[in-house]
């Protein structure tokens, strides 16, 4: 089975930009989560989407947004970019099975600079 | 106070030692306790995962919890130089939504010496 995608592997962007990353799960899994890794911050949940439906947030700004397609395929978005959002943008699919702990496989995430 | 804190190190060791890495935790509500491996430029990888108090062995690793203090512990038996990459401890509550969010320390950067 192939792994987590996610496109593209870097970006440079200037403060002001706006910017979309993706995400293409496992094949079947219907959850993606998304997370921002910064070396002050550590992992920092952004939110999950199931079934095109956001079903969790973690405390981010709302520039911070994101969906998710028919094919579980997922896009998160950073509007108004600003110098903190440098960072490594993980992406993790699991099944997404309600009510039980599911496996989160990530993606080798994305790495914006923000200048 | 952080939800979960964790010793960022970097932590040296010579190969063939043994490798102690800790966490503790103040919420309660985690049921799900996880090691993850990452190494430079890639996602986290899944080591392990347990949701009781004791130990699980897999290997040359040990996941050990222990609920009533809110530590958790990962230990690295004969330890190679491939072990060498960051060590994220992660737990897991279930959200009002019915998903399980995951919470990470920020992670110990290990480097196992030849």
């Amino acid at each position: 089975k192939a792994g987590v995608t996610q496109t593209p592997r870097y970006l440079i962007k200037t403060r002001g930009q706006q910017v979309t990353l993706s995400c293409s799960p496992i094949s079947g899994h219907r959850s993606v989560s998304w997370y921002q890794q910064t070396p002050g911050q550590g992992l920092q949940f952004l939110f999950e989407y199931f079934s095109e439906t956001q079903r969790n947030k973690g405390n981010f700004p709302g520039r911070f947004s994101g969906r998710q397609f028919s094919n579980s395929r997922s896009e998160m978005n950073v509007s108004t970019l600003e110098l903190g959002d440098s960072a490594l943008y993980l992406c993790a699919s699991s099944p997404g099975t309600s009510g039980i702990y599911n496996e989160q496989f990530f993606g080798p995430g994305t790495r914006l600079t923000v200048l | 106070q952080k939800e979960v804190e964790q010793d960022p190190g970097p932590l040296s060791v010579p190969e063939g030692a043994i490798v102690s890495l800790n966490c503790t935790y103040s919420n309660s509500a985690f049921q799900y306790f996880m090691w993850y491996r990452q190494y430079s430029r890639k996602g986290p990888e899944l080591l392990m995962y347990t949701y009781s108090s004791g130990n699980k062995e897999d290997g040359r690793f040990t996941a050990q919890v222990d609920k009533s203090s809110k530590y958790i512990s990962l230990f690295i038996r004969d330890s190679q130089p491939s072990d060498s990459a960051t060590y994220l401890c992660a737990m897991s509550s279930r959200s009002g939504a019915g998903s399980y969010q995951l919470t990470f320390g920020k992670g110990t950067k290990l480097s196992v010496i030849p």
